[in-house]
C-alpha cells in the first residue's frame, strides 16, 4: 500500500528555535498533504492543507507565519515550526492521498508516523 | 454541526475476549466513514473505509458496521490480542468543503494477559 514517511520521528529543541518536519509520499504523488497536530488524549486536529505548487490553507486560529507550509514537489511537504515554544510541544502528523483524487472523497488517506515535538 | 462521537473512551478486555467499539456521527453530506488504529506515538494505519451502500466490512480479526440511516457505525474486535491495545479513531469524510475530514476523539483499548 501507498506509504507516507515523516522525519523526524521524534525531536527535542530550546524555546526560541525553529524545527523543520518533512513529509515524503514515498510511491505515489499527492498534490495535496494536511498537517494535524494531536494533543495527549486528544484527536487529531487539522491545522493546514498542504499544496503543492501553491499557498497553504491554514485552518482558523492556527497562525500561518508560525506555522510556515512548504509544498514544492508532488512528493515533499514540510512543517517548519518558527520560534517555538513549549505550548507548541505536541505530535503532528501529516497525511497524503494519492494524486488524482480528492482527499476525504471514497479515497484513503495514509498517515505518517508521527513527530513527537518536545520543546524545552 | 458535524460532529463525530465514539464510545467507550476507554476500554479494558482480557486477551481472548471480543470487544465492540462505537462511533455516532452527525457529518452531511456523508461521504465515507473509516476506521483506524493508532498504536501509541505512532500515525493512524487504516481499518476499513465504507461508503453509503456499505452495511459491513472486515478486515481480519476487524469487523466494521455502518448504519446511515442512523449514522452509526460499529467497529467488532474478536478474538483480541496484547498487539490490538491502541487507540481507534472513527473518521467521516463529507462530500463538500475543504476541510471534509471529521475526527472521533478515539477509544482507548487494552488488552491485558
Amino acid at each position: 500500500g501507498a506509504v507516507v514517511s515523516q522525519h523526524p520521528s521524534w525531536v527535542i529543541c530550546k524555546s526560541g528555535t525553529s524545527v523543520k518536519i518533512e513529509c515524503r509520499s514515498l510511491d505515489f504523488q499527492a498534490t495535496t498533504m494536511f498537517w494535524y497536530r494531536q494533543f495527549p488524549k486528544q484527536s487529531l486536529m487539522l491545522m493546514a492543507t498542504s499544496n503543492e505548487g501553491s499557498k497553504a490553507t491554514y485552518e482558523q486560529g492556527v497562525e500561518k507565519d508560525k506555522f510556515l507550509i512548504n509544498h514544492a514537489s508532488l512528493t515533499l511537504s514540510t512543517l517548519t515550526v518558527t520560534s517555538a515554544h513549549p505550548e507548541d510541544s505536541s505530535f503532528y502528523i501529516c497525511s497524503a492521498p494519492p494524486r488524482g483524487t480528492r482527499g476525504g472523497l471514497n479515497t484513503e488517506a495514509f498517515f505518517g508516523q508521527g513527530t513527537r515535538l518536545t520543546v524545552v | 454541526k458535524n460532529q463525530v462521537e465514539q464510545s467507550p473512551q476507554s476500554l479494558i478486555i482480557l486477551e481472548g475476549k471480543n470487544c465492540t467499539l462505537q462511533c455516532n456521527y452527525t457529518v452531511s453530506p456523508f461521504s465515507n466513514l473509516r476506521w483506524y488504529k493508532q498504536d501509541t506515538g505512532r500515525g493512524p494505519v487504516s481499518l476499513t473505509i465504507m461508503t453509503f451502500s456499505e452495511n459491513t466490512k472486515s478486515n481480519g480479526r476487524y469487523t466494521a458496521t455502518l448504519d446511515a440511516d442512523t449514522k452509526q457505525s460499529s467497529l467488532h474486535i474478536t478474538a483480541s490480542q496484547l498487539s490490538d491495545s491502541a487507540s481507534y479513531i472513527c473518521v467521516v469524510s463529507r462530500q463538500t468543503g475543504a476541510n471534509n475530514l471529521f475526527f472521533g476523539t478515539g477509544t482507548r483499548l487494552t488488552v491485558i494477559p
